[in-house]
Order: structure tokens, then C-alpha cells, then sequence
């Protein structure tokens, strides 16, 4: 299994709602990672998971919560979103957090605030 | 820190031709260089990618040269497809922060 599994694929929330975002991947990946993506852009960096321990937030808003439950699961949690967080967020894993490691990513969730 | 510089933004080829997308990178420690495939509605799946031990790596219809003197490196591919259409990302590693570097993207459209 190589794969990166994330839900929903799509998601429409208004500015007061709470969701959350899942990700999954079976690889034995110790390192996992939330970017997120706008439109013509490349993948922006958010959070990095190593050994489901947080070890770099990019400055994120606290309207972002990142969870990792175990070493197979990550989670985003939203709330209180802005129209501008409207884009598509990808789950990503690696065999380590080393840069230099073959990064997998998931087909993204794309999300709409409204 | 890394910074890389892709090019073109945007290219078309003729099916059966052959396509070429540049990187630049400006780190002279970085040893790793993935190239990234988007196609609409999904994420980046892995390609190729070459380490700085090697000059060329095949894969098919795919390659990618590496030429660390000059520090850039560019994807190749021939007898371009349809399915072939889609945006490429170079990236290389930023071992300052641990975190891998995009370039812009390429939007690759194949003519048939």
C-alpha cells in the first residue's frame, strides 16, 4: 500500500463552522505533513509530524489545529476560518522528516469558506 | 536558505514530441531532486528524482539530468502523450530549515 488516503475530497464550511480534515497512510511513514495549496501555486508548508510529535508549525493561525493520534493517522481541525483560507489542503508522509526523504503525497481536500 | 527558480511556466508540444522543464537551485549542499506530477483535482505524485551521486536517471519515457557544477537540473520527456498534460514541480531540499523547496511549476499541455 502506497497510498495517502484523505477525506472529505471536498469540503464547504461557512466562517463559523468547525471541521476537520483526515488523512491516513499504511507506508510505516514516521513523518507526516499538512501543506496547503492555492490555485496556480505550488504546496506551502503547515505543519510537520515526526514520530507524532509536532516539530515545525510555519507560523500557522490558531485556526488550524493540527492533530497526529497515531503514527498512521493526522488530523487538521478547523474553525473560525476566512474566505482567503479557501484552497486545496494536502496530507503528505515520508519514511523520516529528513528533507532529502521521498515525500507521498494524498489527493488533497479541497476546501471552500464561505 | 534554498531557493529554486523553474522554467518554463507554461509549455506546448506537439503529441510525439519531446518536452523539457529547468530548475535552478542555489544551495551547494543540496544532494536530492524529486520531480512532482499534479494533475487536476489530485495531489503531487512522485515522478522521478535523482540524487547528487549520479548525472542521469531514466525511467521510460522519463528522465531527469543533474549537472551540480551549474547547479541545475531538468526533466525529460519524450514521445509525449495526452495524459502526459499536467503541472510539473521541481523541489530541492532546504537542509537549513529540513524542509523541501518547490519551484513555481510548469503547466505542460500536449497538443494532440
Amino acid at each position: 500500500d502506497t497510498e495517502v488516503t484523505q477525506t472529505p475530497k471536498h469540503l464547504v464550511m461557512g466562517m463559523t463552522n468547525k471541521k476537520s480534515l483526515k488523512c491516513e497512510q499504511h507506508m510505516g511513514h514516521r513523518a507526516m505533513y499538512w501543506y496547503k495549496q492555492k490555485a496556480k501555486k505550488p504546496p506551502e508548508l503547515m505543519f510537520v509530524y515526526s514520530y507524532e510529535k509536532l516539530s515545525i508549525n510555519e507560523s500557522v493561525p490558531s485556526r488550524f489545529s493540527p492533530e497526529c493520534p497515531n503514527s498512521s493517522l493526522l488530523n487538521l481541525h478547523l474553525h473560525a476560518l476566512q474566505p482567503e483560507d479557501s484552497a486545496l489542503y494536502l496530507c503528505a508522509s515520508s519514511l523520516q522528516t529528513a528533507a532529502n526523504e521521498k515525500l507521498f503525497f494524498g489527493s488533497g481536500t479541497q476546501l471552500s469558506v464561505l | 536558505g534554498e531557493n529554486v527558480e523553474q522554467h518554463p511556466s507554461t509549455l506546448s508540444v506537439q503529441e510525439g514530441d519531446s518536452a523539457v522543464i529547468k530548475c535552478t537551485y542555489s544551495d551547494s549542499a543540496s544532494n536530492y531532486f524529486p520531480w512532482y506530477k499534479q494533475e487536476l483535482g489530485k495531489g503531487p505524485q512522485l515522478i522521478i528524482d535523482i540524487r547528487s551521486n549520479v548525472g542521469e536517471k531514466k525511467d521510460q519515457r522519463i528522465a531527469v539530468t543533474l549537472n551540480k557544477t551549474a547547479k541545475h537540473f531538468s526533466l525529460h520527456i519524450t514521445e509525449t502523450q495526452p495524459e502526459d498534460s499536467a503541472v510539473y514541480f521541481c523541489a530541492a531540499p532546504n537542509f537549513g530549515n529540513e524542509k523541501l523547496t518547490f519551484g513555481t511549476g510548469t503547466r505542460l499541455t500536449i497538443i494532440p
